[in-house]
């Protein structure tokens, strides 16, 4: 199976900040990559899809990138409705599977 | 508008099997997979794996052959997993969502929470 590490597990940022959130597989997964945001109690949401391409709705601070093993998930200046948890999943072999997530949260 | 209705929470016996339903509206419901993904209270995701409403086929993680099993119903535009032989570890939210064959998940269902206790 592929192993998506994400990093950091948490981090904590003021708003108007600019976050970044890695994310690196196991093995090369050609930009088979997306991002999704989850509040709690709720489902999660799809921000990026194909590593770099964003979902319809999706506010323009929000912006993938990357290739081969390394993925990145940027924001720009943070909100407070960004406060969730973040997870990476690579569609590119199966089984597919997840990073372990980043908690982002208000300084 | 896309949507992915789940069934209600289940509190279930060690050993016992539930079946939890999907319901899909607002697109076509064949031409989109459903997948089934596994979240364990505070923890990350697992992908259990997926049904294409349309020919019926099946993939599952290897994690999870035995223990889940999908089935869709085209009229009703519903797709349902049942878990089996269940266990405390399978407490978890399960949550439905839609995709391509080889894709991302665009849509999600509101999850399912399961509860095995005795």
């Amino acid at each position: 199976d592929i192993q998506m590490t994400q990093s950091p597990a948490s981090l904590s940022a003021s708003l108007g900040e600019t976050v970044t959130i890695e994310c690196r597989a196991s093995e090369d997964i050609y930009n088979g990559l997306a991002w999704y945001q989850q509040k709690p109690g709720k489902s999660p949401q799809l921000l990026i899809y194909n590593a770099n391409s964003l979902h319809t709705g999706v506010p323009s601070r929000f912006s993938g990138s990357g290739s081969g093993t390394q993925y990145s998930l940027k924001i720009n200046s943070l909100q407070s409705e960004d406060v969730a948890s973040y997870f990476c999943q690579q569609y590119y072999d199966y089984p597919w599977t997840f990073g372990g997530g980043t908690k982002l949260e208000l300084k | 508008q896309v949507q992915l209705q789940q069934s209600g929470a289940e509190l279930v016996k060690p050993g016992s099997s539930v079946k939890m339903s999907c319901k899909a509206s607002g697109y076509t419901f064949t031409s989109y997979y459903i997948y089934w993904i596994k979240q364990r209270p505070g923890q990350g995701l697992e992908w259990i794996g997926r049904i294409g409403p349309g020919s019926g086929d099946t993939n599952y993680n290897e994690k999870f052959k035995g223990k889940a099993t999908f089935t869709v119903d085209k009229s009703s535009s519903t797709a349902y997993m049942q878990l089996s032989s269940l266990t405390p570890e399978d407490t978890a939210v399960y949550y439905c969502a839609r995709g391509l064959r080889r894709a991302w998940f665009d849509y999600w269902g509101q999850g399912v929470m399961v509860t095995v206790s005795s």
